[in-house]
């Protein structure tokens, strides 16, 4: 499977714990991306890299929120002291730098926080 | 997206043709795409069109794109139970994507 890889597909957690999402993304891919999807909503930008420098954050990524890709490769998410205002699917996407600026999502992680 | 509007739903009923609309707001996006989400699902890129282009026709999709209105459709000929779910729009802006709140689409048999 040569598509973008998200883990865990879903997570359960307690207010207050820290959580981790794996992204690997297509292998060619310079660019991965990280969106935050709520019921009803469409996908909403948190931050992105290219290979891996961190190149824009959104307003919505809080101090709780911290993405990293040290080797260009794969990326994690962490969220700190999560909150139940947390709970959301969090999306992984890829794409190379050079083309028409299609990302290519992965399933998705589901997080909800009780 | 605040800045990507579409329908909240559409309803139709397997055979006919389904319509999706959205306007968008930065006339600088160089492309615009519409993707499809279903259940439980990431997000698919179904088709997407050059903003200097007015018409792109994909099988049976069709994109039809007014620049001066920021007015984008994506039009499903006889469509299918299969093509129920949800479709967003997006657009282009410095290096990533904006996308609408979703169109919920239903295609009844």
């Amino acid at each position: 499977d040569t598509g973008v890889s998200q883990d865990p597909r879903h997570k359960i957690t307690k207010r207050g714990q820290n959580v981790t999402f794996r992204c690997d993304p297509i292998s060619e891919h310079n660019r991965l991306y990280w969106y935050r999807q709520t019921l009803g909503q469409g996908p909403e930008f948190l931050t992105y890299f290219q290979n891996e420098a961190q190149l824009e954050k959104s307003r919505l990524l809080s101090d709780r929120f911290s993405a990293e890709r040290p080797k260009g490769s794969f990326s994690t998410l962490e969220i700190q002291r999560t909150e139940q205002g947390d709970s959301a699917m969090y999306l992984c996407a890829s794409s190379p730098v050079l083309g028409s600026g299609e990302l290519f999502f992965g399933e998705g992680s589901r997080l909800t926080v009780l | 997206g605040e800045d990507v509007e579409q329908s909240l739903f559409l309803s139709v009923r397997e055979g006919d043709s389904s319509v999706i609309n959205c306007t968008y707001t930065d006339s600088s996006s160089t492309y615009l795409y519409w993707y499809k989400q279903e259940p439980g699902a990431g997000l698919q890129l179904l088709t997407y069109i050059f903003s200097n282009m007015d018409m792109k026709q994909d099988q049976r999709l069709t994109v039809l794109l007014n620049k001066k209105d920021k007015h984008l459709s994506l039009r499903i000929a006889d469509t299918q139970t299969g093509d129920s779910a949800i479709y967003f729009c997006a657009e282009s802006m410095k290096d990533k994507l904006v996308f609408g709140a979703g169109t919920i689409l239903r295609v009844k048999s």
